[in-house]
């Protein structure tokens, strides 16, 4: 099983300030097969980017994927109020498919 | 518009088995999984297992002794079993959608108690 390691475990940033979260596969991710996930209180996750670097439908492009094999990287260029959230990074490259412990961007 | 709607029992007794339903409703279902996931209170995602249209499953090794995922798909809905269920079964149960997980119902809190 892959076990992925997401850093740091909470970003303290401030609206309009750059973020940057990442995400550490303990084995390589097949065919860059890693989607991050953004998560508010109360809420079910909600599907951000697919193939470690393809916005999902809808996203705004504010929000950026890159990596191989086993590191990883969601950006956001600028941080709306809205984007204050915790954001799980997953691999469906191989089974089972796994997830990140999350990172929780939190308002400064 | 793809949309999720799942609902189950939400509080069981240890040894109970839980069982959760999702209906997927809207786009076009041919060549994706159906997944279920779980989030214990305050903690991480956990895949579950998934199923396609013609019934192939597979699940978490974690969970494989314990876990049925089945399907209907004159009605487009699939099911959760997990038997023998212990306080640390305790989580929100997601329905999602899709290979990643692009559509996700609205979650599901089971409590097991005694």
């Amino acid at each position: 099983e892959s076990v992925l390691t997401q850093s740091p475990g909470i970003l303290s940033l401030s609206p309009g300030e750059r973020a940057t979260l990442y995400c550490r596969a303990s084995q390589s991710v097949s065919s860059s097969h890693l989607a991050w996930y953004q998560q508010k209180p109360g809420q079910a996750p909600r599907f951000l980017i697919y193939g470690a670097s393809s916005r999902a439908t809808g996203i705004p492009d504010r929000f950026s994927g890159s990596g191989s094999g086993t590191d990883f990287t969601l950006t956001i260029s600028r941080l709306e109020p809205e984007d204050f959230a915790v954001y799980y990074c997953q691999q469906y490259g191989s089974s089972p498919p796994t997830f990140g412990g999350g990172t929780k961007v939190e308002i400064k | 518009q793809v949309q999720l709607q799942q609902w189950g029992a939400g509080l069981l007794k240890p040894s109970e088995t839980l069982s959760l339903t999702c209906v997927v409703y809207g786009g076009s279902f041919s060549g994706y999984y159906w997944s279920w996931i779980r989030q214990p209170p305050g903690k991480g995602l956990e895949w579950i297992g998934e199923i396609n249209r013609s019934g192939s499953a597979n699940y978490n090794p974690s969970l494989k002794s314990r876990v049925t995922i089945s399907v209907d798909t004159s009605k487009n809905y699939f099911f959760l079993s997990l038997s023998s269920v212990t306080a640390a079964d305790t989580a929100v149960y997601y329905c999602a959608y899709g290979s990643p997980l692009n559509y996700w119902g609205q979650g599901n809190l089971v409590i097991v108690s005694s």
